[in-house]
């Protein structure tokens, strides 16, 4: 059974980078075919894609986040990151990581509640 | 960018049918996906390509999609279907696109 686990600091200061790791586990991040991404809600809000990678490493970024957001993987530890610039309270969240077939996201990470507070 | 409008709330007593819509600017040419997620819980797939079931998903659970709606709907609802409903499609300009979500409320 694939599992997904978030990792990262649950607080950031204002103007930081935000970062977190998705650990993948139960199958390789390497797989043909899937997406591999990150989807974040603020306390009491919808969901919000952020990004996605391919397994070939192609990146997809959501254009409101462009500018500030860099996903990332590693095969070697089976896992993908996210790094978010510049960060205000506005992305204080939860965030999840996901995997995806292409349209279909059929497996979520619990996710990760991050803070953004001085 | 797609954008996809939910009612922000359903409410249906036990026993009896409720139905979740999904609009956006011609849906039904686009494949929908409906998440579940109960408080404190990551969203859970429900339905998958507009009418599919993941393996393990009450067949009280069921969806369509035509023209600019696309329509979850849950069967003699239960009190443990409580919880925010989210549709889905992917678009080839905003990748993963997710509706605002449905809170669906069992008297």
């Amino acid at each position: 059974q694939l599992q997904l686990q978030e990792s990262g600091p649950g607080l950031v200061k204002p103007s930081e980078t935000l970062s977190l790791t998705c650990t993948v586990s139960g199958g390789s991040i390497s797989s043909s075919s899937y997406y591999w991404g990150w989807i974040r809600q603020p306390p009491g809000k919808g969901l919000e894609w952020i990004g996605s990678i391919y397994y070939s490493g192609s990146t997809y970024y959501n254009p409101s986040l462009k500018s500030r957001v860099t996903i990332s993987v590693d095969t070697s530890k089976n896992q993908f990151s996210l790094k978010l610039s510049s960060v205000t309270a506005a992305d204080t969240a939860v965030y999840y990581c996901a995997r995806s077939g292409g349209e279909v996201i059929d497996y979520w990470g619990q996710g990760t509640l991050v803070t953004v507070s001085s | 960018s797609y954008v996809l409008t939910q009612p922000p709330s359903v409410s249906v007593a036990p026993g009896k049918t409720a139905r979740i819509t999904c609009g956006g600017n011609n849906i039904g040419s686009k494949s929908v996906h409906w998440y579940q997620q109960k408080p404190g819980q990551a969203p859970v797939l429900v339905i998958y390509y507009d009418s599919d079931r993941p393996s393990g998903i009450p067949e009280r659970f069921s969806g369509s999609n035509s023209g600019n709606t696309a329509t979850l709907t849950i069967s003699r609802v239960e009190a443990g279907d409580e919880a925010d409903y989210y549709c889905q499609v992917w678009d080839s300009s905003s990748d993963w696109v997710f509706g605002g979500g449905t809170k669906l409320t069992v008297l």
